[in-house]
C-alpha cells in the first residue's frame, strides 16, 4: 500500500516553455503533498507544501509564480514549471503521508528528471 | 535549519560496519531515516520519536539521543545493497508536518 505515482519520469523541454508534473496517491487520500527538488549530489530541498482545495505554501526563496502548484483533488497534485530555464533543470520529487502525524513516513513518487535546453 | 550529517561520504568493504550521524542545533520532535539510490526516490528506513529511543530491524538500527538533537544510523555487516545516499529528515510530531532533510551521507560498499 501507500503508493505515490509521478509522471512523467523524464522530460526535456526548450527554454521558455512550461512543463507540468503530476503526482498521484494511488491507494490513499492525501490532503497534503510535498514537492521537493534535488540537484545532483545534493540533498532534497522542500519547495512547497500542496494543500487540497487551498493555496500551496511555498518555502522561502521559491517563486510561486514560476512553480505553480494545484491540488484539485485528494489524490492529485500538479507542479507546473513555467517559462523554464536551464537552471530549472533538476530532479523533482513529490511525496505524501498515508496517515496523519509527523511520526508517519513520507511516501515518495519516483521523481521527474527535468532537462531544460 | 538543515540538519548536518557526518561523514559526507564513506567507502566500506562488504561486511564492515558504518555509523552515520545527524545533528541539529535545536531539539527535534522526530527523526526519519531514508536511503536513496542514484536516480531513484528515497526509501523509508525508520522513524524515531522519543529521546533515548533505539530502533532497528535486521542489520540496520538507529538511536535518538536524550536531548533529541542528534541521531545516529548504524549499519552492521554491510551488504552491497546498502550502497546509496542516506538522509535524515526532521519534522514535527503532529499534523502533517513537512520534513527537512539533512545534508546526506554517500555510502559505497565494495566487494
Amino acid at each position: 500500500g501507500a503508493v505515490v505515482s509521478q509522471h512523467p519520469s523524464r522530460v526535456i523541454c526548450k527554454s521558455g516553455t512550461s512543463v507540468k508534473i503530476e503526482c498521484r496517491s494511488l491507494d490513499f487520500q492525501a490532503t497534503t503533498m510535498f514537492w521537493y527538488r534535488q540537484f545532483p549530489k545534493q540533498s532534497l530541498m522542500l519547495m512547497a507544501t500542496s494543500n487540497e482545495g487551498s493555496k500551496a505554501t511555498y518555502e522561502q526563496g521559491v517563486e510561486k509564480d514560476k512553480f505553480l502548484i494545484n491540488h484539485a483533488s485528494l489524490t492529485l497534485s500538479t507542479l507546473t514549471v513555467t517559462s523554464a530555464h536551464p537552471e530549472d533543470s533538476s530532479f523533482y520529487i513529490c511525496s505524501a503521508r498515508d496517515r496523519q502525524g509527523g511520526g508517519s513516513p513520507l511516501h515518495f513518487g519516483n521523481g521527474t528528471r527535468l532537462t531544460v535546453t | 535549519q538543515q540538519p548536518v550529517q557526518s561523514p559526507q561520504a564513506v567507502i566500506l568493504r562488504e561486511g564492515e560496519d558504518a555509523v552515520i550521524n545527524c545533528s541539529s542545533s535545536k531539539a527535534l520532535y522526530s527523526v526519519h531515516w531514508y536511503r536513496q539510490k542514484h536516480g531513484e526516490a528515497p526509501v523509508f528506513l525508520m522513524i524515531l520519536l522519543k529521546g533515548g529511543e533505539q530502533k532497528g530491524h535486521d542489520k540496520i538500527s538507529a538511536s535518538f539521543n536524550e536531548k533529541k538533537q542528534q541521531s545516529s544510523l548504524y549499519l552492521t555487516a554491510s551488504q552491497l545493497s546498502y550502497s546509496g545516499t542516506y538522509f535524515c529528515g526532521t519534522g514535527g510530531n503532529f499534523g502533517n508536518e513537512k520534513l527537512t532533510f539533512g545534508t546526506g551521507t554517500r555510502l559505497t560498499i565494495i566487494p
